[in-house]
């Protein structure tokens, strides 16, 4: 299987902390993209990183990418209760339309 | 905005019964996807298709199937539904998947087989 895994599978921190997780995948790729879902939801679509690029920012969002460890990794800083939610990386194959989803770091931020 | 729409978000089903799982985008997106979504497996790929009337197995094709006659369109078939059927499923749509473009989700149906 070509799925990805996020490390922590959870995370808890208080309001104001900065939460940071992690995705390492198995085959090259065109570039790497990162999701949210709300519980019961579906997933939102947050950043894409291409894999020339090694850091890429939006808002509160920050993605690394280190193509040499295939990993990537999300902080979200000053988070807040809103934050609460699973997130995903997706990877994307340099062939082929399918998208290779990780298993999910589920988030909870504490007021 | 792209929206993708699933005609049920709750659906329970028994044994043996044949399901149709209905998705649509209004964004003219070549590329939908069907997912099944459980604890701990992530999301895992069943069907996609790149075309009308085109479709390409995913990891886990296995005891379903899928229909794409219009591009708006994509559905997902369980022949028989069985209970290790009961899961979430989410439907997506993307651009050609040649530029780096991301999905675009629907709200996710949740089917109980009993």
């Amino acid at each position: 299987s070509q799925q990805g895994e996020e490390d922590p599978q959870a995370l808890s921190i208080q309001e104001g902390e900065n939460a940071t997780m992690n995705c390492s995948y198995k085959t090259s790729i065109n570039n790497l993209q990162w999701y949210r879902q709300n519980s019961g939801r579906g997933l939102v679509h947050l950043i894409l990183i291409r894999s020339n690029e090694r850091e890429k920012h939006s808002g509160r969002l920050r993605v690394t990418l280190d193509t040499s460890k295939k990993s990537s990794s999300l902080l979200i800083t000053a988070s807040r209760a809103a934050d609460t939610a699973s997130y995903f990386c997706a990877t994307v194959p340099n062939t082929g339309n399918q998208f290779y989803f990780g298993t999910g770091t589920s988030l909870t931020v504490i007021p | 905005d792209v929206k993708v729409t699933q005609s049920s978000r709750y659906l329970v089903k028994r044994t043996g019964e044949k399901v149709f799982l209905e998705c649509v985008q209004d964004m003219d997106h070549e590329n939908m996807f069907w997912y099944r979504q459980d604890p701990g497996l992530g999301l895992r790929l069943i069907y996609f298709s790149y075309d009308v009337k085109m479709k390409e197995k995913g990891d886990i094709p296995e005891g379903y199937s899928v229909s794409r006659e219009k591009k708006e369109r994509f559905s997902l078939i369980l022949e028989s539904a069985s209970t290790n059927q009961t899961s979430m499923y989410l439907c997506a749509s993307s651009l050609p998947g040649y530029l780096p473009y991301e999905q675009y989700f629907g709200p996710g149906t949740r089917l109980t087989v009993t």
